[in-house]
């Protein structure tokens, strides 16, 4: 069965950083993209970045750009979200979730984790 | 950026009724290469994270019940729910794959009378 597990949100004062982790059973996680979505309360989704399986790409969105780096350890099995000059507007839930090769949609989803910037 | 317009935005329907939603992009999701349409269809119930139900328009992800049936092509996609149970209860999004950024629709919520 297919886990991922988030864990490293809070509460951050704006300007500060985060970051999260998201630990990845039941599959075989160094052939997969993985890829960050968030949703603000009471929101829609919104895709925050995809590493690609090896590691050697990564994307981000605009907003996050400079700001976010997304990156992953397949010996741990494990992807990273490092979030710096966090915003008011970064605050939402966070979903680790696995990308298909070759067609990136999001086909396996975590709990999500809460991340909170306010000061 | 490929813009997601879905609706209606929220619906209600009582159990057994069939539902449709609509989902249109600001350009094409159809790829000459191969033929196919890079959109996929989610599912959120309250207090949960989302499921794919349906990806490259109209295959179901494994597990997902043949009453969930996705149509469409080129820009205009519908998700259809057949014979709508009270577990369909949940908010919808549809979501392109096409090009980066990713994007997905705002959202149609279903209730059930």
């Amino acid at each position: 069965e297919v886990q991922l597990v988030e864990s490293g949100g809070g509460l951050v004062q704006p300007g500060r950083s985060l970051k999260l982790s998201c630990a990845a059973s039941g599959f075989t996680f160094s052939d997969y993209n993985m890829a960050w979505v968030r949703q603000a309360p009471k929101k829609g989704l919104e895709w925050v970045a995809t590493i690609i399986y090896d590691g050697s790409r990564t994307y981000y969105r605009d907003s996050v750009k400079g700001r976010f780096t997304i990156s992953r350890d397949n010996a741990k099995s494990t992807l990273y979200l490092q979030m710096d000059s966090l915003r008011s507007e970064d605050t939402a839930t966070y979903y680790c979730a696995t990308q298909g090769l070759g067609a990136f949609y999001f086909d396996y989803w975590g709990q999500g984790v809460m991340v909170t910037v306010s000061s | 950026d490929i813009v997601m317009t879905q609706s209606p935005s929220s619906l209600a329907v009582s159990a057994g009724e069939t539902v449709t939603i609509n989902c249109k992009s600001s350009q094409s999701l159809l790829y000459s290469g191969n033929q196919k349409n890079y959109l996929a269809w989610y599912q959120q119930k309250p207090g949960q994270s989302p499921k794919l139900l349906i990806y490259w328009a109209s295959t179901r992800q494994s597990g997902v019940p043949d009453r969930f049936i996705g149509s469409g092509s080129g820009t205009d996609f519908t998700l259809t729910i057949s014979s709508v149970q009270a577990e369909d209860l949940a908010i919808y999004y549809c979501q392109q794959y096409y090009d980066t950024p990713f994007t997905f629709g705002s959202g149609t919520k279903l209730e059930i009378k």
